[in-house]
């Protein structure tokens, strides 16, 4: 079974670009989560999606951040326009539903310059 | 807000040694998940703790939780280079929204030969 992808692995844009990042939940998996670590510091949430809904999107820092996810499969997170702080490695998670565990994907590591 | 703390957050040890990595929680939660990462790879689920006095084992890894205390620790025996990774710990907790998971800061583990 695949597990949770995301997609660029790497990506380093400057101030002011935009960038968007994928991921692809593992099949069947109506939750869906992304995090954020910066600067080598804690893991933290940034929102939730149960199927294509928003359930709990607490942990977006600000209105630069937008996610969606269409048709409750994939799911992107653009930042527009990136600032320097928002560098840093952005992780997606998926599960069957919030009890169990949350796979992770390898994170995509983006760097504002 | 909860905070979860690890410590040490870098740990570079030999080979044979026997090292604990601590993680202290500030609030209640019913889960705790002990994960590893290598580098560029993704978040490996390695325990999930569920009750006051759980202790698991796997290999070289021994984890254990203390409900009473909001600790968890990760014992390490005669440690091998394989286990050179970053760990984090990660406390579940429940809000009207749904669950989310709240992260330590990982500690980068070295095992020199």
């Amino acid at each position: 079974e695949a597990g949770v992808t995301q997609f660029p692995s790497h990506s380093v844009i400057e101030k002011g670009q935009t960038v968007t990042l994928r991921c692809d939940p593992i099949s069947g998996h109506d939750n869906l989560y992304w995090y954020r670590r910066v600067m080598g510091k804690e893991i933290k949430f940034l929102l939730h999606f149960v199927k294509e809904s928003k359930q709990d999107e607490s942990g977006m820092p600000n209105n630069r951040f937008l996610a969606e996810r269409t048709g409750g499969t994939y799911s992107t997170l653009k930042v527009q326009p990136a600032e320097l702080e928002d560098s840093g490695v952005y992780f997606c998670a998926s599960s069957l539903d919030p009890a169990p565990e949350q796979y992770f994907g390898p994170g995509t590591r983006l760097t504002v310059t | 807000e909860l905070k979860v703390e690890q410590n040490p957050l870098f740990l570079s040890m030999q080979e044979g040694k026997n090292y604990t990595i601590y993680c202290n929680y500030s609030t209640t939660s019913d889960r705790l998940y002990w994960y590893r990462q290598d580098p560029g790879k993704s978040l490996e689920s390695l325990f999930v703790l569920l009750s006051n006095g759980a202790v698991k084992q796997e290999g070289r890894l021994m984890a254990s939780l203390d409900t009473k205390a909001r600790l968890s620790t990760l014992h390490i025996t005669a440690a091998v280079h394989d286990l050179s990774a970053t760990y984090f710990c990660a406390v579940r907790i429940w809000e009207t929204s749904g669950s989310r998971l709240t992260f330590g800061e990982g500690t980068q583990l070295t095992v020199n030969p």
